[in-house]
């Protein structure tokens, strides 16, 4: 069974602390990972992805993979109310040649003033 | 329009009853999926196109589902003789191709009310 996992929270943070949202995944041979972003009745929205091990930096956004232990995860720096919303891991299941991706059943953050 | 186009937003509709489901990929994407995302639940993969063809429809939960692709663009799901554990929020995306690297981007979804 290829799994996704993550804590469903709420992780809750204050105003600018830096928030860590965990993922770990059972497949070895998964070789993508995504990060959405989704907001209360709204669609995901992708906000980082990463592919290599280590870390990858897109503003105050960073992505941690270490396929070793199978886990990824992201860091929200200096995190802002308007970040409070479901985080969800996804990771691609190699089928047939394409990209399939399982999702995990996301983190709830919260960002209080 | 730039992004992935789903209709219509909202549907209800009483069981039994057969929906059509649209989705309007980003211009130039050759792969399209579609998920089905439950209340507070994730997301379940559906079925995933490559152009016309649909290599993989694995995660359709009976044969009640059906979809179809044309002109490498538009995609329609179809629920037929709708029950109520079928009502859920029904999300198409689009990638440029279907390969492992590509980021999946995705519509508003079709929040579908069984009654």
């Amino acid at each position: 069974q290829k799994e996704v996992e993550q804590n469903s929270g709420p992780l809750s943070v204050p105003e600018g602390a830096i928030a860590s949202l965990n993922c770990t995944y059972s497949d070895r041979g998964s070789q993508s990972f995504f990060w959405y972003r989704q907001y209360s009745g709204k669609s995901p929205e992708l906000i980082m992805f990463i592919y290599s091990n280590g870390d990858k930096e897109d503003g105050r956004f960073t992505a941690q993979l270490n396929k070793a232990s199978q886990y990824v995860s992201l860091l929200i720096r200096d995190s802002q109310p308007s970040d409070s919303a479901t985080y969800l891991c996804a990771v691609n299941v190699m089928n047939t040649g394409f990209q399939k991706l399982v999702f995990g059943t996301g983190t709830r953050l919260l960002v209080s003033p | 329009g730039a992004g992935v186009s789903q209709s219509p937003s909202n549907k209800v509709t009483e069981k039994g009853k057969d929906v059509e489901l649209r989705c309007d990929p980003i211009s130039g994407h050759t792969a399209l999926y579609w998920y089905r995302q439950r209340l507070g639940q994730g997301l379940e993969f559906l079925i995933y196109f490559q152009g016309n063809s649909a290599p993989d429809k694995s995660g359709l939960p009976s044969d009640r589902f059906s979809a179809e692709r044309t002109g490498e663009s538009v995609s329609t799901l179809t629920i037929q003789r709708t029950q109520q554990e079928d009502s859920a929020v029904y999300l198409c995306a689009s990638s440029p191709a279907g390969g492992s690297h590509q980021p999946q981007h995705f519509g508003d979804g079709t929040r579908l009310s069984i009654l």
